[in-house]
C-alpha cells in the first residue's frame, strides 16, 4: 500500500530558514499535501501542489516535488515561533479521496 | 460555522467498556472519516463515509464500529475497550465529487483524547 515517510523531529532558530522532507511510495499520486496542526488543535490544510508541478511559492512557504525520486519538501523562509506545530505531508492517489498521511514532523522554533 | 466539532474532548475508559464518539459537521460534506494519531505513527484511517447510510473500513478498522444515519454526523464505536485504543481520534469531512475540487482538502475537527486503563 502507499506509505509516507517523515523525519519526527526540527528544531530551528528564529529567523532561520526550516525544510521539511517527506518520501512516498504511490507513483499515482495526483496531489500532495502539506497540513499543519497545532498544539491541541486538529489538522488544517497548508498547502498543496499538483503531481505535475515542480515547485509551488506562496509567502513565505516554498514547496519543492522531484517527482522522479518521489520527494516533497516543504522550505519555511524567516521561521517564528508562531510556526512551531507539526506538519504532515500528505497524498492522494487517484480514485475515491482516499489521502495517506505521514508521521508527522515536529518543528520547534527557538527563540 | 462551527466547522468540524467532536463530543467529548477526553474521555478515561476501563478495559472493556463501551463508549460512542459523535463527530458532526456544518459544511454539508459528502465524506466523512475517522482517524487515530499516535506518537511516531501518524494518522491511521479507521473508517469512512462517503454520504449518509454508508461507511467503510480503512487501514485500522479492527474493534471500532460506525454509522452515518445522518450526513451531518458520524459516530465511532467502541463495544468493548482496549488499551490498544489508547489514542487521540479525529473526525474530518469533505466534500465529494466534483465539489472537492481543486484539492480534496479535509476539515478536521479539534479531536478526542482517549485513554484505556
Amino acid at each position: 500500500g502507499e506509505d509516507v515517510e517523515q523525519s519526527l523531529f526540527l528544531s530551528v532558530r528564529e529567523g532561520d530558514s526550516s525544510v521539511i522532507n517527506c518520501t512516498y511510495t504511490d507513483s499515482s499520486s495526483t496531489y500532495l499535501y502539506w497540513y499543519k496542526q497545532e498544539p491541541g488543535a486538529g489538522l488544517q490544510l497548508l498547502t498543496y501542489i499538483f503531481s505535475n508541478m515542480d515547485m509551488k511559492q506562496d509567502q513565505r512557504l516554498t514547496v519543492l516535488l522531484n517527482k522522479k525520486d518521489k520527494h516533497l519538501s516543504l522550505r519555511i523562509a524567516d521561521t517564528q515561533t508562531g510556526d512551531s506545530a507539526i506538519y504532515f505531508c500528505a497524498e492522494k492517489g487517484g480514485g475515491y479521496q482516499k489521502v495517506t498521511f505521514g508521521t508527522g514532523t515536529k518543528l520547534q522554533v527557538i527563540p | 460555522n462551527a466547522g468540524v466539532t467532536q463530543t467529548p474532548k477526553f474521555r478515561v475508559l476501563k478495559t472493556g467498556q463501551s463508549m460512542t464518539l459523535l463527530c458532526a459537521q456544518d459544511m454539508n460534506h459528502e465524506y466523512m472519516y475517522w482517524y487515530r494519531q499516535d506518537p511516531g505513527m501518524g494518522l491511521r484511517l479507521i473508517h469512512y463515509s462517503v454520504g449518509e447510510g454508508t461507511t467503510a473500513k480503512g487501514e485500522v478498522p479492527d474493534g471500532y464500529n460506525v454509522s452515518r444515519l445522518k450526513k451531518q454526523n458520524f459516530l465511532l464505536g467502541l463495544e468493548s475497550a482496549a488499551p490498544s485504543q489508547t489514542s487521540v481520534y479525529f473526525c474530518a469531512s469533505s466534500y465529494g465529487g466534483q465539489r472537492a475540487l481543486p484539492t480534496y482538502e479535509q476539515y478536521f475537527g479539534p479531536g478526542t483524547r482517549l485513554t484505556v486503563t
